[in-house]
């Protein structure tokens, strides 16, 4: 059993259009985060949820808008993409940030 | 603000030496400190952390780091290392108090010569 799994793990879209990644974890964490690695491996954190409310938001575009249904599913939504978005996305879930995060395995953005 | 710094961009070590992967930290009271490894097209997998108590933590694959209050560092070491161990390790660290977020330095490339 996969303990966060993001899908896709790949996705290859034009300039302009509006995408979604998804994330969901099973190790009944209650919180969860978006990381943003750019093509120099550097990780940035973009959002954090805990028990579906937002709780992290950083300096972060407005076409960004992440949605938590439950705390096991944290989504990002895209508008209007952009070619400095391509990078790798990565979903984490921990349990209060006490025992550090677990990893989902990234989805690998390219807007061309 | 949190912040980690590991100077190194690459470290090149020869297979069965020790190797010692830096890292120093920047944080307003006490810390949670973490080392992940990143190994190509994959994940981030957690590797080891402290949190209190003895200032050397063990972790996974034969990994331990050493915490130093005074010097604010946390360096990663392995006494022999693996051909397998090449990968690109992330030290991190977050506030014991208020939100969890972890901040990550920008990493270090382990390579390990055969």
């Amino acid at each position: 059993d996969t303990a966060v799994s993001q899908t896709p793990k790949y996705l290859v879209t034009q300039m302009g259009n509006d995408k979604s990644i998804k994330c969901e974890q099973n190790l009944g964490h209650d919180t969860m985060y978006w990381y943003k690695q750019d093509s120099k491996k550097f990780l940035k954190i973009m959002f954090s949820y805990n028990n579906k409310e937002l709780i992290i938001n950083e300096t972060v575009p407005n076409r960004f808008s992440p949605k938590s249904p439950d705390k096991a599913h944290l989504n990002l939504h895209i508008n209007s993409l952009e070619l400095g978005d391509s990078a790798v996305y990565f979903c984490a879930s921990s349990q209060m940030g006490l025992y550090g995060y677990t990893f989902g395995s990234g989805t690998r953005l390219t807007v061309v | 603000a949190q912040s980690v710094a590991q100077p190194e961009d690459q470290v090149n070590v020869a297979e069965g030496n020790p190797l010692t992967v830096k890292c120093t930290y920047s944080v307003s009271g006490n810390p949670y400190l973490f080392w992940y490894v990143q190994y190509p097209n994959r994940g981030l997998q957690f590797l080891l952390k402290y949190i209190t108590g003895d200032n050397l933590v063990k972790g996974s694959y034969g990994f331990e780091a050493e915490f130093n209050k005074s010097q604010t560092s946390f360096h990663l070491k392995k006494p022999s290392a693996l051909v397998s161990d090449s990968a690109l390790y992330f030290c991190a660290v977050s506030r014991r108090s208020g939100d969890d977020k972890i901040i990550f330095g920008k990493g270090t490339r382990l390579h390990i010569l055969p």
